[in-house]
């Protein structure tokens, strides 16, 4: 079965700092890599893709995907108090229509 | 929400009954897809339709039915609510479902099965 692994946290990072975001999966077909935001009671917002090894910048977010090792994490610089929120990772095949979803990490920033 | 409505937005039932959730969607994608979403699972398939009248089965698909007769909804059914269907259920849309394709969310649905 596939699975997407995140540690469900709490993550609690000081405003200002680098809050570090993982998510190992275990299909080694996975071509493509999502982050998705959750603020509590809303709906799950795209923030960042990454679809090749290496490093993905956006802003204040870094997408890092290493396809030997399956991990992508995320990484999000200069954190805010409106960065708290539950991080979702989720991954899929390119030729599946199914995004295979992790629990989620939520995180907290701490003024 | 990319253009996407969910209704209702809210709704308590109970046992036994059967329920009706709605997805309606502006940007004419093609794919649509239901998700339930519980504490400790993160977001679960229940059904997809990649075209009118044309749907398949996620991994969490017993208890529920879905239709799909114009682009524009995608309706899920539970036939006969139970507790254990008691979630929040998100709507999703994408424009081709394959390879790159992101999706995206509309509003969500809290249920109360009691």
């Amino acid at each position: 079965q596939k699975e997407v692994e995140q540690n469900s946290g709490p993550l609690s990072v000081p405003e200002g700092a680098i809050a570090s975001l993982n998510c190992t999966y275990s299909d080694r077909g996975s071509q493509s890599f999502f982050w998705y935001r959750q603020y509590s009671g809303k709906s799950p917002e795209l923030i960042m893709s990454i679809y090749s090894n290496g490093d993905k910048e956006d802003g204040r977010f870094t997408a890092q995907l290493n396809k030997a090792s399956q991990y992508v994490s995320l990484l999000i610089r200069d954190s805010q108090p409106s960065d708290s929120a539950t991080y979702l990772c989720a991954v899929k095949e390119d030729s599946n229509y199914q995004l295979i979803w992790g629990a989620g990490t939520k995180l907290i920033i701490k003024p | 929400d990319a253009g996407i409505t969910q209704s209702p937005r809210h709704k308590v039932t109970e046992t036994g009954t059967p329920v009706t959730l709605r997805c309606h969607q502006t940007e004419n994608h093609r794919y649509m897809y239901w998700y339930r979403q519980d504490p400790g699972h993160g977001l679960r398939l229940i059904h997809y339709s990649y075209g009118v009248k044309d749907t398949d089965k996620g991994e969490v698909s017993d208890g529920y039915s879905v239709s799909r007769s114009k682009t524009e909804d995608f309706l899920l059914t539970l036939e006969s609510a139970t507790s254990s269907q008691t979630s929040v259920y998100f709507c999703a849309i994408s424009d081709s479902g394959q390879g790159q394709e992101t999706q995206y969310f509309g509003p969500g649905t809290r249920l109360l099965v009691l």
